[in-house]
């Protein structure tokens, strides 16, 4: 199974300011059909996951452009340009190879 | 637009059959579009996937339960349904339905692991 550890588990960030996060993955994601399959989901306090960014950088519908995505082979990151409020929760990334597995998840709060 | 709703009982004894069922609603599970998950998360934990399925029936899961999981689908009702059997103490969790979004591409179509919409997930407890 491909691992995918995240860096740092926990990101206490002022309001406003940039956070970022970062993944790894112990084999390239790279696809036999040249795309690379890694995204990233924020889970809020008491709530399902929802997908912000998928194919490393396409951010989903309805996703604010304070979030982007970036990176390739086996090294990602999760950028928040200003975080929010309302950015609180945990952030997961995950990739397509089977079976499907998950970073360990990356808890950002508000200091 | 689409929405998922699991069901099931929130308490099931050890060494029986977990049964699950996710409801498709706003749209049709039949779409070629999409694949369909199972995904776990034990309380303050992090996520397991546990399987998919395709709107053809064909299957894909995890191989640490493999051996005891039986994903189906049935189009007739819009659902999608788990069975995880001789279940223990550690299957406790919070089980969520899921949909994959499938990338297509020069004629074929691979799933993406984007989970676009998600359940509010069921919790289920395994205890006597």
């Amino acid at each position: 199974d491909i691992v995918m550890t995240q860096t740092p588990l926990s990101s206490p960030v002022t309001l406003g300011q940039p956070a970022s996060i970062s993944c790894r993955s112990s084999q390239s994601l790279v696809h036999s059909d040249g795309n690379t399959y890694l995204s990233w989901l924020q889970q809020r306090p008491g709530q399902p996951p929802r997908l912000l960014i998928y194919k490393i950088s396409n951010r989903f519908s309805g996703v604010p452009d304070r979030f982007s995505g970036s990176g390739a082979g086996t090294d990602f990151t999760l950028k928040i340009s200003r975080v929010e409020a309302e950015d609180v929760g945990v952030y997961y990334c995950t990739q397509a190879t089977q079976p499907y597995t998950f970073g360990q998840g990356t808890k950002l709060e508000i200091k | 637009q689409v929405q998922l709703q699991e069901s099931g009982p929130g308490l099931v004894k050890p060494s029986q059959t977990l049964s699950l069922t996710c409801t498709v609603s706003g749209g049709s599970i039949s779409s070629g579009s999409y694949y369909w998950s199972w995904i776990r998360q034990p309380a303050g934990k992090g996520l397991e996937w546990i399987g998919r399925i395709y709107t053809s029936g064909s299957t894909n899961y995890n191989p640490s339960l493999k051996s005891r999981v039986t994903i189906s689908v049935d189009t007739s009702k819009n659902q999608f349904s788990l069975k995880l059997s001789s279940v223990t103490a550690a299957d406790t969790a919070v089980y969520y339905c899921a949909r994959d979004l499938l990338n297509c591409s020069g004629g074929s179509c691979y799933p993406a692991g984007a989970f676009d919409i998600w359940g509010q997930g069921t919790m289920v407890t395994v205890s006597s």
